[in-house]
């Protein structure tokens, strides 16, 4: 599994957006990139995954450039809730060892008033 | 949506007896469960990968003698920590995959562990 480094922390105000770039320049062909999100003693809640190019999802969206060697989930007008730790994750996710998550160090996004 | 739930969400033990949880995939089969670790202020740990009808995949460093682990359905996945000393204090969570969902890997709500 691709390396992932990202910002340890990340402070915002509500109704900003919060982009958070991850980079993984070992990044293999087959290899997608997911992010997810962490509360508090609670387990991971999946966000996004993308391959190439920009996706959306009703929370967030995914910018990967050509390369691939970088990624930068962007948050729309975040609001206190979306305070939590936020994981960057590259695999290939058409294999049977998709689900052993290598998780790195993940992003404190802390978003106050 | 999948949903992965962990029973117990928390517990408090004694030095030397042994704790079981359980993770359980309500509305879907799940083949494949994965177990993790995470210490205060850190990252997800995987532990091992819990598989139907075999024995589990310990990642290296874990102690298999000491974090047993049980897929006794398709549904039900076990980690017994036997023997639990004050360093097992930790958070437990496990993860499972729905087959056409996107790849997507469901975490349960995880199990505090406290052992006094």
């Amino acid at each position: 599994l691709a390396k992932t480094t990202q910002p340890i922390s990340m402070d915002s105000y509500e109704g900003q957006e919060v982009n958070i770039t991850c980079s993984h320049n070992n990044i293999a062909t087959n290899d997608y990139i997911t992010w997810y999100q962490q509360f508090p003693s609670q387990g991971p809640r999946f966000i996004i995954q993308g391959y190439k190019t920009k996706v959306t999802n009703e929370v967030a969206s995914l910018f990967i450039p050509a390369d691939r060697k970088s990624s930068t989930l962007s948050l729309p007008r975040v609001s206190l809730s979306d305070t939590a730790v936020y994981y960057c994750l590259v695999g290939d996710v058409t294999t049977d060892s998709w689900g052993k998550l290598q998780f790195g160090a993940g992003t404190q996004v802390v978003v106050t008033p | 949506g999948a949903v992965v739930s962990q029973h117990p969400s928390w517990v408090i033990c004694k030095s030397g007896t042994s704790v079981k949880i359980e993770c359980r995939s309500l509305d879907f089969q799940a083949t494949t469960m994965f177990w993790y670790r995470q210490f205060p202020k850190q990252s997800l740990m995987l532990m091992a990968t819990s598989n139907e009808g075999s024995k589990a995949t310990y990642e290296q460093g874990v102690e298999k003698d000491k974090f047993l682990i049980n897929h006794a359905s398709l549904t039900l996945s076990t980690l017994t920590v036997t023997s639990a000393h004050p360093e097992d204090s930790s958070f437990y969570i496990c993860s499972a995959s729905r087959e056409g969902a996107n790849n997507e890997q469901f975490f349960g709500p995880g199990t505090r562990l406290t052992v006094l």
